[in-house]
């Protein structure tokens, strides 16, 4: 049964400290997303990766944020330094995004997050 | 830009009876409309999606969706609810420029015995 694997599932940091995230995605899919939930602000689109490439990194905070796909097996994304607003659940998505079609209803699935509290 | 709105924070439903859980759209040009369920501690599952054809979609666990272009409505559907139907529901768009899904404020389910 594909699926979208996240780790850690459950991190508690300190502030100031380093997180990585990882993301395995289904494998064949070509494109990768992150997304952040908290409640406040919903589910926010951090960025995505088509073919490894980065395409979209608008929605995160570029001083502290940074995402990559270091083989098309992963993707990480990394906080440094964290800090306690950071805290939320990140979930990756992958799917299968055909470029050019005339539409591109493909379906991105997701992980099952990580929930990270930063005290 | 593509949006979703989802104008109910929850919904309570007994039982047997049937349930809906209201979305409504804005985009320029074709919608492509999805729903997502969210059980506690868990990931974002895939329920159903409209492209294009048939107003009426059919997705997983029994749910379905009405597509009305008229009413810029995907309402999410299911005839009998169950209480393992409670969750959180998300109804999303796919952003034709950059291919990502945005989400709606997603709708809690509940449903009592």
């Amino acid at each position: 049964d594909a699926r979208v694997t996240q780790t850690p599932r459950h991190k508690v940091t300190e502030m100031g400290q380093e997180v990585t995230m990882r993301c395995q995605p289904i494998l064949g899919h070509n494109t990768v997303f992150w997304y952040r939930q908290t409640m406040m602000q919903g589910l926010e689109l951090l960025a995505y990766f088509r073919n490894r490439a980065p395409l979209d990194d608008s929605g995160m905070p570029k001083d502290r944020f940074s995402a990559e796909m270091p083989d098309a097996t992963l993707a990480t994304l990394k906080i440094q330094p964290s800090e306690p607003r950071d805290s939320a659940v990140y979930f990756c998505a992958s799917g299968l995004i055909i470029t050019g079609a005339p539409f591109s209803g493909n379906t991105i699935y997701f992980g099952e997050g990580s929930w990270l509290t930063v005290v | 830009a593509q949006s979703v709105a989802q104008p109910e924070d929850q919904v309570n439903v007994a039982e047997g009876n049937p349930l809906t859980v209201k979305c409504t759209y804005s985009v320029s040009g074709n919608p492509y409309l999805f729903w997502y369920v969210q059980y506690p501690n868990r990931g974002l599952q895939f329920l159903l999606k409209y492209i294009t054809g048939d107003n009426l979609v059919k997705g997983s666990y029994g749910f379905e969706a009405e597509f009305n272009k008229s009413q810029t409505s995907f309402h999410l559907k299911k005839p009998s609810a169950l209480v393992s139907d409670s969750a959180l529901y998300f109804c999303a768009v796919r952003d034709t420029g950059r291919r990502a899904l945005t989400f709606g404020s997603g709708t809690r389910l509940q449903v009592q015995p």
